[in-house]
This record gives structure tokens, C-alpha cells and sequence, in this order.
């Protein structure tokens, strides 16, 4: 157990739809990644964010949005998906920026 | 920009024959090498992180190592139970992590 969060960890929704995924990280990490892994594909860094604050962005589209919370838990906004989007979200975090990223156990999102 | 290869794609062993799996990188400025197990449908699972060239670091039948331009993940006398897909990733000056897209290890009984 990494101690990282994630809920839900299965979510079944249909096109056009909005979903909300949530990761709470190990307790005293100040950072919160979020990646995407399609069927057989890689990790695809979408954002990172550090004590509340946006810091990297990766391959994310206009579509997904996240934010970092006050007690440091994340949120991973998807709007309008489309069959593409079907994928496992993982979040991660780390205390610092360029230390170990641990994962939690992911959200597995399939569009209809 | 950062790069990250690792090779073989898929590497299948008999258990118990030992083998190692390539990670080579390009960066600016590296000032970690990570190591993730990843079984199908789990989230990674952190096994090693390298900081320097020449660093060495062990975990029951796993090692890795690391020198400046690759880093290899070498499995002693390997088990069924090390079946998972191998990830490598590293970090540059710019503070973001980069993946490679992995090694699928099956070891057949």
C-alpha cells in the first residue's frame, strides 16, 4: 500500500458527460500528479500540482481541469468525454518535486 | 527534450534464468532514475531510485544500476511472481518526471 488514494475506482459514464476523480496523497507529501494510461500505452504525464499550486503541465487537453485543495487532496475534472477518454487515471505524490512519485491504485474510466 | 527508451519491449524467461532489462536517457541535468513494477490494471509500484553514476541498489532478486547515459534492471534466477511490466522514468533540471513505455517480463514456470 503506497498510501496514496483514489476514489472511485471504477466509474462507467457516457459521452458528453462530466466526471470528478479524486486522489488524497501520502500524508505529508506537498505534490500531486495526475497521469492517464490508455489500453497498452504508456503513462502520459497530464499535471502536476505543489502545495496548492498549478506547477507542470503535461499532455492534458482543454477538457480535464484539476485543482489542489487546502488539505492538499486533488481533484481531476473531466468534461465532455468522448470514447477516447477511456482509460486508468492514475494520481501520485511526492514530498518534493524531483523526489519518488508513489502511485495510488487508480481510477479505471470507461466511456459508453 | 528528455527521453527515456527502455528495451527489450517484451522479454520472456524461464524461471530461473537471469536476465536484464535496458533503460537509456537523455537529459538535461539528471537528478533521478526511478524504477516502478507495474502488474496489469495496479498502479505502479516503486522499486529503486538512482541518483549518480556508478550507484547500485538491491531488492531480493532485483538490481539496478546506473551509469550516464543507461541504467539496467538486472533479475537473478527470476519467479513467475516477477511477471509485470518494468518502468523506468528520470528527472532533469526541469523537475518533470519522464516515463519510458516499459518492459513486459513474462517468466514461465
Amino acid at each position: 500500500d503506497s498510501g496514496v488514494t483514489q476514489t472511485p475506482k471504477h466509474l462507467i459514464t457516457a459521452t458528453g458527460q462530466r466526471v470528478t476523480l479524486r486522489c488524497s496523497p501520502r500524508s505529508g507529501d506537498l505534490s500531486v500528479y495526475w497521469y492517464q494510461q490508455s489500453l497498452d500505452q504508456g503513462l502520459q504525464f497530464l499535471i502536476q500540482y505543489y502545495n496548492g499550486e498549478e506547477r507542470a503541465k503535461g499532455n492534458i487537453l482543454e477538457r480535464f481541469s484539476a485543482q489542489q485543495f487546502p488539505d492538499l487532496h486533488s481533484e481531476l475534472n473531466l468534461s465532455s468525454l468522448e470514447l477516447g477518454d477511456s482509460a486508468l487515471y492514475f494520481c501520485a505524490s511526492s514530498s518534493w518535486a524531483a523526489s519518488t512519485q508513489y502511485f495510488g491504485p487508480g481510477t479505471r474510466l470507461t466511456v459508453l | 527534450e528528455d527521453q527515456v527508451t527502455q528495451s527489450p519491449e517484451a522479454l520472456r524467461l524461464q524461471e530461473g534464468e537471469s536476465s536484464s532489462l535496458n533503460c537509456s536517457y537523455t537529459v538535461s541535468g539528471l537528478r533521478g532514475l526511478f524504477w516502478y513494477r507495474q502488474d496489469p490494471g495496479k498502479g505502479p509500484e516503486f522499486l529503486f531510485t538512482l541518483y549518480s553514476a556508478g550507484e547500485e541498489k538491491e531488492k531480493e532478486r532485483l538490481k539496478a544500476t546506473l551509469t550516464k547515459k543507461e541504467s539496467f534492471l538486472h533479475i537473478t534466477a527470476p519467479k513467475p511472481e516477477d511477471s509485470a511490466t518494468y518502468l523506468c522514468a528520470v528527472v532533469g533540471n526541469n523537475n518533470d518526471m519522464r516515463f519510458g513505455a516499459g518492459t513486459r517480463l513474462t517468466v514461465k514456470p
